[in-house]
């Protein structure tokens, strides 16, 4: 069965800096890898997300996020976030382009001025 | 707005009670998804129905069931509830019946029981 690991449930960080949120999923099949994020009052937004294809991958805000089959990764990356980037992101997995989406814990990035 | 409309945004009740909460997906999308997001639990997958029928079936309690209706709107229904049932319910919508056409969710309905 696939599952999710966000590995920090909390990044502190300071604006304009990088910042890389870390997420590793087990699964033995094929697998649809997702970010989303959800601001404070609000429902999921997605981010990026893989499919197949190029391994780096470019979404919304800034964000990219690199496939990485052999170490099981979908790290999230940002190269100087804001202010507004302070959110919870959440690391998502399907397998076999099944329906199901399997969720990590979360990740909740807070950018400091 | 994503597009997606979630009543009520907040719902109290007690114990044993019943309730409805309702989805409106965005408008031309046929699928809608059912989430909970629980502190203990985190985010789980609940059920999916597709053009009024069920497509893929998560983590749902035999408590809870769900239907999609011929206007495509839907309703979670949640029976016996128990003060573990109190969670964040999310809906979201999407054109097509695969995960990889994006999904939008609805800002949720916030379930407490008491």
């Amino acid at each position: 069965a696939q599952s999710v690991t966000q590995l920090d449930s909390q990044v502190p960080v300071f604006e304009e800096a990088p910042v890389e949120l870390r997420c590793n999923y087990s699964s033995s099949v094929s697998v649809y890898l997702f970010w989303y994020v959800q601001y404070p009052n609000q429902g999921l937004q997605l981010l990026l997300k893989y499919l197949s294809g190029s391994t780096l991958v470019k979404g919304i805000n800034g964000f990219e996020a690199e496939f990485n089959k052999s170490q099981t990764s979908f790290h999230l990356r940002k190269p100087s976030v804001h202010i507004s980037d302070t959110a919870e992101y959440f690391c998502a997995v399907s397998e076999n382009a099944g329906n199901m989406l399997t969720f990590g814990g979360g990740t909740r990035l807070m950018v400091k001025p | 707005d994503s597009g997606v409309t979630q009543t009520p945004k907040h719902l109290i009740t007690a114990t044993g009670q019943r309730v409805t909460l309702r989805c409106s997906p965005r408008s031309g999308d046929l699928s809608v998804y059912w989430y909970q997001q629980s502190l203990d639990q985190g985010l789980q997958f609940l059920i999916q129905y597709y053009n009024g029928e069920e497509r893929a079936k998560g983590n749902i309690l035999e408590r809870f069931s769900a239907q999609q209706f011929p206007d495509l709107h839907s309703e979670l229904n949640l029976s016996s509830l128990e003060l573990g049932d109190s969670a964040l319910y999310f809906c979201a919508s999407s054109v097509g019946g695969a995960v990889n056409t994006e999904a939008f969710f609805g800002q949720g309905t916030r379930l407490t029981v008491v």
